[in-house]
């Protein structure tokens, strides 16, 4: 089974600040990584995907990921942060067999932005 | 080009009472996700449809939770009977199902929230 483990439920960064999301994952094949940012009361948006092309995955809005296996990791950065990034972040990873490729999710990290 | 529609967008109901949610995805994608988000935590897969057939339920209380999508397009979920357990959003997402399917984008619906009590 595959899973995906968000270190902090809530990170708080300056404006301007970098800005650190943690996410390791779990899985017995080589992983389909996802991160979506959810803003309060909307769906759930697609920041970035990696798909074994690159290690390096850039996405919208600055943000960008680094796949490491030898982590299993799949960290989410931006170099300096805006107050329109204040968002609920997830990491997600797809499963696969039989047809089915729903996504898995972790927890969620709640991002706070300083002024 | 036109997002997932979910409705309704708030839903309060009483325990023991029905309800039901509707979803209509993306023109042309084919397969359809249901999952639950129960606040503070991440969406939870419940079902997935690829056209109108039912690919993964393994998730899926059957035994007062339902879905389907009878002509391959639009989706309906209920509950029934509801418990307090299952105040949540109910989000729907779809894609389209091409041959690097596992890297395909799941656009996901403004989702419902049902309030239980």
């Amino acid at each position: 089974a595959q899973s995906v483990t968000q270190l902090g439920s809530h990170v708080s960064v300056s404006e301007g600040a970098l800005v650190l999301l943690r996410c390791n994952y779990s899985s017995s094949v080589p992983p389909y990584l996802f991160w979506y940012v959810q803003y309060p009361n909307q769906g759930l948006q697609l920041l970035l995907k990696y798909t074994s092309a690159a290690t390096l995955v850039k996405g919208i809005n600055g943000f960008e990921a680094e796949f490491k296996k030898s982590e299993t990791s799949f960290h989410l950065t931006k170099p300096s942060a805006h107050m329109s990034d204040a968002a609920e972040y997830f990491c997600a990873v797809r499963s696969s067999g039989g047809g089915a490729d729903g996504l898995t999710f972790g927890k969620g990290t709640h991002l706070i932005i300083q002024p | 080009e036109a997002g997932v529609a979910q409705s309704p967008r708030y839903k309060i109901i009483e325990k023991r009472q029905s309800v039901a949610f509707w979803c209509n995805p993306i023109s042309g994608h084919a397969t359809l996700y249901w999952y639950q988000q129960i606040l503070g935590q991440g969406p939870k897969l419940l079902i997935q449809f690829q056209n109108n057939g039912v690919v993964d339920d393994s998730q899926l209380p059957k035994d007062r939770f339902s879905a389907e999508r009878l002509k391959g397009v639009d989706s309906t979920l209920k509950i029934q009977p509801a418990k307090l357990e299952d105040s949540a959003v109910y989000l729907c997402a779809s894609s389209f199902r091409g041959g690097a399917r596992l890297n395909t984008e799941a656009f996901f619906g403004q989702g419902t929230r049902l309030t239980v009590v």
